[in-house]
């Protein structure tokens, strides 16, 4: 059974930084794509960062460039997301997402994690 | 703002049939990307509803059908049911933005 599991969230001032873990399980983890989705409260779905199973051509939304690194490590099946210059409107449940499709462009998110919550608030 | 527009809401009576479309553009669903949905209900992370535009995942009901042409998409759900009172989101490739992108979701409303 695919199973991933979000941790590490929490309250964190404007400015700061916060690393999420992503612990995955039922699946050989190094042969898929993985994905930061996030949802702010009472909003939609948000696409935050993708890596593939090898680590290169790692991407993310212009929301959050330059600021978050998502990375893994496939020899502890466990997907990173590093959060730095947080601001207030990060503030959201960030999902982690098991990737799966042929091409790229056609990824799905086909499992999620029951996500963690960060809040950025002085 | 999102790329790919959902109406926010649509309601019916149970086993009524309702249509949520996606509308996107030539840089996602018209350029050819696959549409992928998802249920999200209340409290609960999202599941794949519908992937590759039309396809059911295992243990997906087949009152759940998806459907793509030119810049949209659409979900349609037969039979309504009071379980399938959730919020659901359309999602595709953004050639321009070169990302995965949302719909922002319709609430779903059974009556």
């Amino acid at each position: 059974e695919v199973q991933v599991l979000e941790s590490g969230g929490g309250l964190v001032q404007p400015g700061g930084s916060l690393r999420l873990s992503c612990a995955a399980s039922g699946f050989t983890f190094s042969t898929y794509a993985m994905s930061w989705v996030r949802q702010a409260p009472g909003k939609g779905l948000e696409w935050v960062s993708l890596i593939p199973g090898n680590s290169f051509g790692v991407s993310y939304a212009d929301s959050v460039k330059g600021r978050f690194t998502i990375s893994r490590d496939n020899s502890k099946n466990t997907l990173y997301l590093q959060m730095n210059s947080l601001r207030a409107d990060d503030t959201a449940v960030y999902f982690c997402a098991k990737n799966s499709g042929h091409l790229w462009e056609n990824y799905l998110f086909e499992y999620w994690g029951q996500g963690s919550l960060v809040t950025v608030s002085s | 703002h999102s790329v790919l527009t959902q109406p926010p809401s649509v309601s019916g009576a149970p086993g009524q049939s309702v249509t949520i479309a996606c509308s996107g553009s030539s840089s996602n669903i018209e350029a050819g990307y696959h549409v992928h949905w998802y249920q999200q209900l209340p409290g609960t992370p999202p599941k794949l509803l519908i992937y590759a535009n039309t396809n059911r995942p295992s243990g997906v009901p087949d009152r759940f059908s998806g459907s793509r042409s030119g810049t949209s998409a659409s979900l349609a759900i037969t039979g309504l049911q009071a379980e399938d009172e959730a919020d659901y989101y359309c999602q595709s490739y953004d050639s321009g933005l070169r990302g995965w992108v949302f719909g922002g979701g319709t609430k779903v409303t059974v009556l």
